[in-house]
């Protein structure tokens, strides 16, 4: 069974351009997941979604950064325009129950802004 | 807002010596997940507890919760080189998403 995948693994883009993540989660999940983390610190929550509806956005840090799950399979997760503190690494993770079992992550994307 | 800390931040240890880290919740917890990320590799689930007080193991790894579940250990017995790599608890109390401590960075010195 294949896992999470996402890509690109890497991203180097200048200030002001824009960037497209793909997340493909594993099949027949219904949870999808976007996480970063900075600098090697905490993992942050960035949204969730529940098949192609948004459950929680709370963790989006503004209105550069958007995320849809078309047809409740894939994702994406589009920042326009990037700036220098959007670099990080990006994971996608997702799970069958939410909440309730593990969550299972991609290998993430790591974008750096110059 | 809910906030799951973990101390240390870092810890070095030398090799065959033991290593905990501590994971605390400002939230009472329903249950509670660890995962470990490797250098440059993804979060992997490690173990879920559910319980009050509940304890589990994984061969050199003891993972306990609280009794009052706001917090939760993961101890490692004899570390080894392939236990770094920095661990994570997570919280999916009665949310629909998992809220990942601040981590602790484990390294081991052979």
């Amino acid at each position: 069974e294949a896992g999470v995948t996402q890509f690109p693994s890497h991203s180097v883009i200048e200030k002001g351009q824009t960037v497209t993540l793909r997340c493909d989660p594993i099949s027949g999940h219904d949870n999808l997941y976007w996480y970063r983390r900075v600098m090697g610190k905490e993992i942050k929550f960035l949204l969730h979604f529940v098949k192609e509806s948004k459950q929680d956005e709370s963790g989006m840090p503004n209105n550069r950064f958007l995320a849809e799950r078309t047809g409740g399979t894939y994702s994406t997760l589009k920042v326009q325009p990037a700036e220098l503190e959007d670099s990080g690494v990006y994971f996608c993770a997702s799970s069958q129950r939410t909440g309730k079992t593990e969550a299972f992550f991609g290998q993430g994307t790591r974008l750096t802004v110059v | 807002g809910q906030q799951v800390m973990q101390i240390p931040q870092y810890q070095h240890v030398q090799e065959g010596e033991d290593f905990t880290t501590y994971c605390n919740s400002s939230t009472t917890l329903s249950n509670i997940q660890w995962y470990k990320q490797r250098p440059g590799g993804h979060p992997v689930f490690l173990i879920q507890l559910v319980k009050s007080g509940e304890v589990k193991k994984q061969k050199r790894l003891t993972f306990q919760f609280g009794e009052a579940k706001k917090n939760s250990s993961l101890h490692i017995t004899a570390t080894q080189t392939t236990d770094v790599g920095t661990y994570f608890c997570a919280d999916t109390s009665g949310t629909y998403k998992y809220i990942f401590g601040t981590g602790t960075r484990l390294k081991v010195l052979a």
